[in-house]
């Protein structure tokens, strides 16, 4: 297992384009989280999935986020109508629900929204 | 609301020269107190969880603490490879039990 996956890297899209960023968790993870960070910030919470059901949506996530974890495997985050406000990283971690409070993040999606 | 209050924002240090990181935290009930690395363009690395004030974790030569209402994380003898910003995240017992709140890290800087 190399951990968590995330793709692509580096997304520069113009704004008003919808981008989708992709996020493989460690396998025997049942515990799917996306965070959002900005140049100069700490994580922010955007949403958690338990297996397939997403189960929080932070009030940061605005109607033009969307995200999926189907089959409770590889997770989805879709930003529609891109602003330049939504350029961050996006970060996926994971976790499973026994006593390992430690999540594993992946290195992230670079969103630039020109 | 919980929150986390990292200082401070940056050090600066010398090769050998110890020195030490503070997280001032809120929360309603703490069920965990975690310690990340993060280098740049990559996502943060685990270090530490710490349950109850009074408990420590070492590894290497970083040792965090715990109490009531802050953690340190103390860097021993540190070298140019523990250059990084180290951020440190709550999460809280209850109803959100599975978020971390971050503080916004102190981003450090060990020269040769």
């Amino acid at each position: 297992d190399t951990g968590v996956s995330q793709n692509p890297r580096h997304k520069i899209t113009k704004r008003g384009q919808n981008v989708t960023f992709r996020c493989d968790p460690i396998s025997e993870h049942n515990r799917l989280y996306w965070y959002r960070q900005t140049l100069g910030q700490g994580p922010e919470f955007l949403t958690y999935f338990q297996n397939e059901a997403q189960l929080e949506k932070s009030r940061l996530l605005s109607d033009r986020f969307s995200a999926e974890r189907p089959k409770g495997s590889f997770s989805t985050l879709e930003i529609q109508r891109t602003e330049q406000g939504d350029s961050a990283m996006y970060l996926c971690a994971s976790s499973s629900s026994s006593p390992n409070y430690g999540y594993t993040f992946g290195s992230g999606t670079r969103l630039t929204v020109v | 609301e919980d929150q986390v209050t990292q200082s401070p924002e940056a050090l600066r240090l010398q090769e050998g020269e110890s020195s030490s990181l503070n997280c001032s935290y809120t929360v309603s009930g703490l069920r965990g107190l975690f310690w990340y690395r993060q280098d740049p363009g990559k996502g943060p690395e685990f270090l530490f969880t710490l349950y109850s004030a009074g408990e420590e974790k070492e590894k290497e030569r970083l040792k965090a603490t715990l109490t009531k209402k802050e953690s340190f994380l103390h860097i021993t003898a540190p070298k140019p490879e523990d250059s990084a910003t180290y951020l440190c995240a709550v999460q809280a017992s209850g109803g959100s039990n599975y978020k971390l709140t971050f503080g916004k890290g102190t981003l450090l800087t060990v020269n040769p």
